[in-house]
């Protein structure tokens, strides 16, 4: 098994670009997410998904879209890119999200972005 | 309010001795579980170990323990014999029956440094 991957590994963009971080796991988990990480800020979701078809926002939503259209894969979509989207993006994905599940979430190797 | 507080920004140890991570939590809910992971300079995330909110017994992984005590609401790594690969960001992480989902809600980390 490949686990979680993501593609690209790094990017760099202009403001008002837009892109779409790729994210991929052949676990046949039906939990994904995206999570940001900051500097200072820990990882912060902002999209999930419960399955195909079923998507919802996190806790810092604005300026990205998803869709999930497969089980296993989860783009993440830019719409228009600003300097303040500049992070490291994680993916990750579950078997199951359940309340005091033991289930962990397994991460992707993270995309850096930088907006120009 | 923060949900999870990790208070220690940083922190060094000698080579071979146990280091404490801090971590404490804020939830309403019954049910939850605690994570913790370790990030190296490469970036991924590794998943360490996990408590449920209902063990009865502080969960063992290896050289990792973590200090349950529910009524003060903190769940404590413990690393025993540390190493100079235990350098890296560690990050305590929560899942709630409610909220999206079950999806995790990090600290912000501490910066273990090991020194030889």
């Amino acid at each position: 098994n490949a686990g979680v991957t993501q593609t690209p590994k790094f990017q760099v963009l202009k403001t008002g670009q837009s892109m779409t971080l790729q994210c991929a796991q052949d676990m046949n988990h039906e939990y994904m997410s995206w999570y940001r990480q900051d500097p200072g800020m820990g990882l912060r979701l902002i999209h999930y998904s419960v399955g195909a078809g079923i998507t919802d926002q996190g806790e810092v939503p604005n300026g990205y879209n998803v869709s999930r259209s497969t089980t296993e894969d989860f783009p993440l979509r830019l719409l228009s890119a600003a300097p303040s989207q500049t992070s490291v993006y994680f993916c990750a994905s579950s078997y199951s999200l359940l309340a005091g599940g033991r289930e962990t979430q397994y991460f992707g190797p993270g995309t850096r972005l930088l907006v120009l | 309010a923060q949900k999870i507080t990790q208070t220690q920004p940083g922190m060094f140890v000698q080579e071979k001795e146990a280091v404490t991570l801090d971590c404490t939590y804020d939830t309403s809910d019954p049910s939850y579980g605690l994570f913790w992971y370790k990030q190296p300079s490469s970036g991924e995330m590794i998943f360490l170990i996990y408590q449920g909110s209902y063990d009865q017994q502080n969960a063992t992984e290896g050289r990792y323990s973590l200090n349950f005590q529910k009524a003060r609401k903190s769940a404590n790594l413990v690393i025993s014999a540390s190493q100079l690969g235990d350098s890296a960001m560690y990050f305590c992480a929560m899942r709630e029956a409610g909220g999206s989902q079950g999806n995790l809600i990090f600290g912000k980390g501490t910066k273990l440094s090991v020194k030889p």
